[in-house]
């Protein structure tokens, strides 16, 4: 099956710095992306929509201006979170659907763990 | 809003044993329901998926079908291996969602020799 991957699988980084996650699908193109948000023992939420060559659309109550997506090209979207702070800290995943597949199946990427110190 | 409700876990198992993870949504409209599978250190992949009502998804002897009237679509399988210990949510994708996906909290199953 197609695959996602994201870059990097763990990354620790000061409060107040930026931090960049990339996701790419390695063997199709995907013109929407997912980014999800996945707190210990709870379910996955919906951050964001990426849309390849157009501004992405949050979810309510997700700020924005903290979390910077860029889907510059139709195998790349990449999330900053700017200026985090130790509440940022969590585990984030992004999908991508099969464009050839009607009901939604995605394929996702196995997740980045940032911790804020 | 939609909504998923699973099974809290983790769920511990012999190898051998039924498994029945409960899963129950609200959604407005006709959703998708899928079931997807977390191994250690992997990203989610899809397990079975079931489009309409009275559908039934099946894959590595996992079977869950979508029952409109009680609003589940309960995982089954008769006899678990060790190599199925991982964590499983269940999901919907409401119709005209554009592909969002709405999760349950996830299910740790854990199976042993």
């Amino acid at each position: 099956g197609a695959v996602v991957s994201q870059h990097p699988s763990w990354v620790i980084c000061k409060s107040g710095t930026s931090v960049k996650i990339e996701c790419r699908s390695l063997d199709f193109q995907a013109t929407t992306m997912f980014w999800y948000r996945q707190f210990p023992k709870q379910s996955l939420m919906l951050m964001a929509t990426s849309n390849e060559g157009s501004k992405a659309t949050y979810e309510q109550g997700v700020e924005k201006d903290k979390f910077l997506i860029n889907h510059a090209s139709l195998t790349l979207s990449t999330l900053t979170v700017t200026s985090a702070h130790p509440e940022d800290s969590s585990f984030y995943i992004c999908s991508a659907p099969d464009p050839g597949q009607p009901f939604a199946e995605q394929y996702f990427g196995p997740g980045t763990r940032l911790t804020v110190t | 809003g939609n909504s998923v409700t699973q099974m809290e876990g983790p769920v511990t198992l012999s190898e051998e044993a039924f498994l029945t993870i409960n899963c129950t949504y609200t959604a407005t409209g006709y959703p998708s329901l899928f079931w997807y599978v977390q191994y250690p250190g992997e990203g989610l992949q899809l397990l079975l998926k079931a489009t309409k009502a009275d559908d039934k998804g099946s894959n590595k002897g996992f079977e869950a079908t979508y029952r409109k009237e009680t609003t589940s679509f309960h995982l089954e399988k008769g006899s678990v291996q060790v190599s199925d210990s991982a964590v499983y949510f269940c999901a919907l994708s409401s119709t005209g969602g554009g592909n969002k996906l709405t999760f349950g909290t996830g299910t740790q199953l854990k199976v042993e020799l």
